[in-house]
Parts: C-alpha cells; sequence; structure tokens
C-alpha cells in the first residue's frame, strides 16, 4: 500500500554541499506534503511542508520543490552541516477526516562529513 | 505547536503480558494516531484514536491487540496485549491540530523477551 516512494534509502555528502531527497507519490487527491527530520531515540519533527498551489518553498537552508504534473516532489538542502545528518521522512495528506492520516515514504539517511 | 508527552519512553517485559503507553498533549488537538516504527525503518500506521468513539484501524492491525482509548482531546492511550518479540519496535503517538500541523512524540521504544 505504498503511495509515497523515496529516494535515495541512503545519502553521504561534504559539508557546505546539497543534499537533494526525492520523493514520488501516486494519490492526486493529496494535498500536503510535508518534510520531516528524525533523529536517532526521537519522533519525527516537521522541517518543511508544501501544499500543491505553489512549486517551490523555502525555509532557510531548506526548500521543496513541487511538480504537480509528474507527482513528484523533492527537498533541497542548502549548505549541508554536519548537524542535518539525521533520517528524513517525506509524506503526505489529504483533507477531509478519512484521509487526514499521512502517508510516509521509506526514509533517507543523510549523513554530511565534516 | 501542540507538544506531546508519551510514556513510557522504553519498556521491557515478558512475552504473553500487556503495555500500555500513555500520551498527553498540551493542547486539544483535532485527531490523534498512533504510529510503529522498526529501527531504521518508516513509520506504519497502527490507528487513528478518535475521541468519544471506537478507534479506526489499518490493515493489519487488530483492536484485540491494540485497543485504544481516546477519552478527551488532549489524551490518548495504546495498549498492546499478549506480547510476543514481534512486537518489539517503537510506537510513536501523533497529533493534528495547530500551526505545525502533525506532531510527534519521541516515542516508546518496546522490547519484549
Amino acid at each position: 500500500q505504498q503511495q509515497v516512494k523515496q529516494s535515495p534509502q541512503s545519502l553521504i555528502v561534504q559539508k557546505g554541499g546539497i543534499s537533494i531527497i526525492n520523493c514520488a507519490y501516486e494519490n492526486t487527491a493529496f494535498d500536503y506534503f510535508p518534510w520531516y527530520q528524525q533523529f536517532p531515540g526521537k519522533g519525527p519533527a516537521l522541517l518543511i511542508a508544501i501544499r500543491p498551489d505553489v512549486s517551490e518553498k523555502k525555509e532557510g537552508r531548506f526548500t521543496i520543490s513541487f511538480n504537480k504534473s509528474a507527482k513528484q516532489f523533492s527537498l533541497h538542502i542548502m549548505d549541508s552541516q554536519p548537524g542535518d545528518s539525521a533520517t528524513y521522512f517525506c509524506a503526505a495528506s489529504m483533507k477531509g477526516t478519512s484521509g487526514s492520516r499521512l502517508t510516509f515514504g521509506e526514509g533517507t539517511q543523510l549523513t554530511v562529513n565534516p | 505547536s501542540a507538544v506531546i508527552s508519551q510514556k513510557p519512553s522504553r519498556d521491557i517485559c515478558q512475552r504473553g503480558t500487556s503495555l500500555t503507553i500513555q500520551c498527553q498533549v498540551d493542547s486539544q488537538v483535532t485527531m490523534m494516531f498512533w504510529y510503529r516504527q522498526q529501527p531504521g525503518q518508516s513509520l506504519t500506521l497502527i490507528a487513528t484514536a478518535n475521541q468519544g468513539s471506537e478507534a479506526t484501524y489499518e490493515s493489519g492491525f487488530v483492536i484485540d491487540k491494540f485497543p485504544i482509548s481516546r477519552p478527551n482531546l488532549t489524551f490518548s492511550t495504546l495498549t498492546v496485549s499478549n506480547m510476543s518479540p514481534e512486537d518489539s519496535s517503537i510506537y510513536l503517538c501523533s497529533a493534528l491540530g495547530g500551526a505545525d500541523g502533525y506532531t510527534f512524540g519521541s516515542g516508546t521504544r518496546l522490547t519484549v523477551v
């Protein structure tokens, strides 16, 4: 029942580099696309989110790019830092009581080397 | 954003016993959810906790194994019943409400021996 596919599974970048994580979804009823950051022993924390009426959203070093026609969205982390090393999950949800739950991607383990 | 307190943070339990996990939110929220996460893997939704009515379970999860209560808009419990080693996992509470949308607790790391 996987409706959100995420890649890559793991990613290693050098400090100062750009980290790019991609997700693709199937259900066109999805209208909310968040990215979560999870550190070991902690629950996921919202990093940034986008709705399908915009193609890009930027918050500090983090940018979501959204392609509605391709049903894809991606997270770009600029100037990656060792403190960004964590697991990142994309997710999707849709409005309505029955559809409010989040569907998660498989996750990407990011390692930023100093 | 809502802040979620989840307890216990970890536990080691004997097979055949039950464990109840508590989730307290610092503000009223519209929806609460329970997830399971195997180490290094993604989150799998167990059920949506409905205030004042029976929880809505996802495919593969049943009420007899994972009874859920939600007596009000800020509190929910998940019980893992008749545990086996296969139930060893991280259980996460989540709430929908506030500007940040979905918020997660820090999880309960359960080991069944």
